[in-house]
């Protein structure tokens, strides 16, 4: 059950912001969308995370709707180095202070010249 | 510098054979986890731990067990009894629930890949 809904792969163009949706109707109200990105055959990298606010750091904005269903990630200046596959997860709190981190299949991104 | 080791990154196994993967971190995390990605796929998760000595089945442990005597390492064997252990195989870790300044973002090692031969 892997909770997020993604667009197996998008195109950007270099120098504009890339767009990247994600679904996750089924969120609970104590339930964080958080956003990696993996280049091939390397650990999956950190981007940003939140709960019902948009946040936005040195890398990214992340655009949540209020109710929470969905949700967008925006690389601002996209280069040919964000080109990568960016899972949109679901961080379920479990009992006994456990978190389980769902991973979809990812949205392959492919910033072009 | 801080962070999470897999070794091998590489291995080769015959069919039948157990082989186990480690995982270290300096991180001092509480939590760390073992996922499974396949070509083309997504992570998913195997075992997961919060303490030591304590760990719990994610959505695909069958032919797969763990142990956490240690809070910095959480080796993972692949059994024989795992029907296609042929994958990419990610520890990763985080602060965990309890602490204060929890982002709870995972991190992630460089991945061991596993072949059976």
């Amino acid at each position: 059950d892997a909770k997020t809904t993604q667009p197996p792969s998008m195109d950007c163009a270099e120098g504009r912001a890339a767009n990247l949706p994600c679904n996750h109707s089924t969120i609970s109200g104590n339930e964080y969308v958080y956003w990696y990105r993996q280049i091939h055959s390397q650990g999956p990298q950190y981007i940003i995370h939140g709960l019902k606010n948009n946040e936005t750091n040195e890398m990214a904005s992340l655009i949540i709707t209020e109710d929470r269903k969905s949700s967008t990630l925006i690389l601002p200046h996209a280069t040919l180095r964000d080109t990568a596959v960016y899972y949109c997860i679901v961080r379920v709190a479990e009992g006994r202070g456990y978190n389980k981190f769902y991973f979809g299949s990812g949205t392959k991104l492919n910033v072009k010249p | 510098d801080g962070g999470i080791t897999q070794s091998p990154k590489y291995l080769f196994r015959k069919e039948g054979q157990n082989v186990t993967l480690s995982c270290e971190q300096n991180l001092n995390h509480d939590a760390m986890y073992w996922y499974r990605q396949d070509p083309g796929q997504g992570l998913r998760l195997i075992y997961y731990s919060q303490i030591v000595n304590d760990f719990q089945k994610g959505d695909i442990a069958e032919g797969y067990s763990v142990s956490r005597e240690k809070k910095e390492s959480f080796p993972l064997t692949v059994t024989s009894a795992q029907k296609n252990p042929t994958a990419f195989y990610l520890c990763a870790s985080s602060i965990g629930q309890g602490s204060i300044s929890n982002t709870g973002e995972l991190f992630f090692g460089e991945g061991s890949r596993l072949t059976v031969l």
